[in-house]
């Protein structure tokens, strides 16, 4: 597609359930990042495909979180078990294996655990 | 480990004047990228501004320009003829060079507000 696609836009879920983040990459785009945007803090990053290597798992924060990506491409985030400090943006970006020129991100999915 | 810095939680500035966006960061590394994003309401991070820790040239794009000191380990971000489109949340990053994950360290931001 033209941008990184992320869905849902918005999720509320209640405590102790699980969700799933979905994140479609740019076609071509060979890396694909997880981070977690928590409220009036920075970008906290939690996870990294690159092709058909293994992940980079490091910034996932508890084993409730997991990741996969399919085929190369689409991604999904899980949450298992959502607790209230789960609730914050989390922003999925791609971009080349040519990073330095920095990523394109998508426009989040906004999590609400009540 | 690597740390970014940015010490505005909020700046405001007026229509057409212009304004600057501190950041600092530490590292180790010699090599290395500096980034300055904008994530408007939208929330999309959008890329404003890239510096190549090996290059002592600052880096421009159109009213964006950068002040990068090695030395001192600062990249603060000018923002002429401000515009009240540029009102945001700015965010400096932290990539290091050839590393086995690119991935980005974040500062916390800077919320900008730019007044008719």
């Amino acid at each position: 597609g033209a941008g990184v696609s992320q869905s849902p836009s918005n999720k509320v879920t209640e405590k102790g359930k699980d969700v799933e983040l979905r994140c479609d990459p740019i076609s071509g785009h060979t890396a694909l990042y997880w981070y977690r945007q928590s409220l009036g803090q920075g970008l906290e990053f939690l996870i990294y495909f690159q092709g058909n290597s293994a992940p980079d798992k490091s910034g996932l924060p508890s084993d409730r979180f997991s990741a996969e990506r399919t085929g190369g491409s689409v991604s999904t985030l899980t949450i298992q078990r959502t607790q209230q400090e789960d609730s914050a943006v989390y922003l999925c970006a791609s971009s080349p294996r040519t990073v330095n020129y920095g990523y394109t991100f998508g426009s989040g999915t906004r999590l609400t655990v009540v | 480990a690597q740390t970014v810095t940015q010490s505005q939680p909020e700046m405001s500035v007026q229509e057409a004047e212009t304004v600057t966006l501190s950041c600092t960061y530490d590292t180790s590394e010699n090599n290395y990228y500096l980034f300055w994003y904008k994530q408007p309401p939208s929330r999309q991070m959008i890329l404003v501004i890239r510096q190549e820790a090996y290059k002592q040239q600052n880096a421009t794009e159109n009213r964006f320009s950068v002040n990068f000191q090695k030395a001192a380990k600062s990249f603060s971000l000018k923002i002429s003829d401000s515009q009240l489109g540029d009102t945001a949340m700015y965010f400096c990053a932290f990539m290091k060079h050839a590393s086995g994950t690119y991935k980005y360290i974040f500062g916390t931001g800077t919320r900008l507000k730019v007044l008719a």
